[in-house]
């Protein structure tokens, strides 16, 4: 069955320093993957989203890469901020309307000052 | 603001009382779904629906209804509530069909059913 991991156990970064979180997948040849940050008591919200053609996107401080070999990808945050503490989700979908989006249960990041 | 708004935030009520959680978006959105949060099993799907008077099962519909009578609105209907269904709730909505189309949350919905 299609599946989904992200590092189940939290990280914990010092502030300044480049966070790495790892989301990998099997049985699932996604179009599209998608990064979400969670905070508590609040619902996801849409960070990125790269295509499978797609090796690499950044938006300022978040940098996604896609490996469809290795079906994994990275999810890095530079100059980490304690701010950006948070459960981060990863998710795949596929081409077609009708497949399901998958998401991995979420890895807590911590980033202390 | 643009946001999708669920009711209630919280809930608590006993096995077999029905129940409706709504959810309204106001971005004019064709797609909404349904999702539950439970430790360690990530977001999964409840119902979902493409536009008005269309929707479709997703991964867990068992014990939930839905409806889509209006393009804002999808709400979330229990029957017959049971423990097994004591979860975090999330209602979302997405411009299209399109998977390249963002989701966007709603704060979620804390059901407890004693």
């Amino acid at each position: 069955s299609q599946k989904i991991e992200q590092n189940s156990e939290a990280l914990n970064i010092q502030e300044g320093k480049t966070a790495t979180l790892t989301c990998n997948y099997t049985n699932y040849s996604p179009a599209y993957l998608q990064w979400y940050r969670q905070d508590p008591g609040r619902g996801p919200v849409f960070l990125l989203l790269i295509r499978e053609n797609e090796k690499e996107k950044r938006k300022e401080r978040l940098k996604v890469t896609f490996d469809t070999t290795l079906k994994q990808s990275l999810f890095h945050i530079t100059a980490s901020q304690p701010a950006d503490s948070a459960t981060y989700l990863c998710a795949l979908a596929g081409y077609s309307s009708a497949s399901k989006i998958i998401f991995g249960s979420g890895t807590r990041l911590s980033i202390r000052p | 603001e643009a946001q999708v708004t669920q009711n209630p935030r919280y809930l608590i009520t006993v096995t077999g009382k029905k129940l409706t959680v709504t959810c309204s978006q106001n971005m004019n959105h064709e797609y909404m779904s349904w999702y539950r949060q439970d430790p360690g099993l990530g977001l999964r799907q409840i119902y979902y629906s493409m536009n008005v008077e269309v929707t479709d099962k997703g991964d867990v519909p068992e014990g939930y209804k839905v409806s889509r009578k209006e393009k804002r609105n999808f709400p979330l209907i229990l029957e017959s509530p049971s423990p097994n269904q004591t979860s975090l709730y999330f209602c979302a909505s997405r411009k299209d069909r399109e998977q390249n189309s963002p989701l966007h949350f709603g704060n979620g919905t804390r059901l407890t059913v004693t």
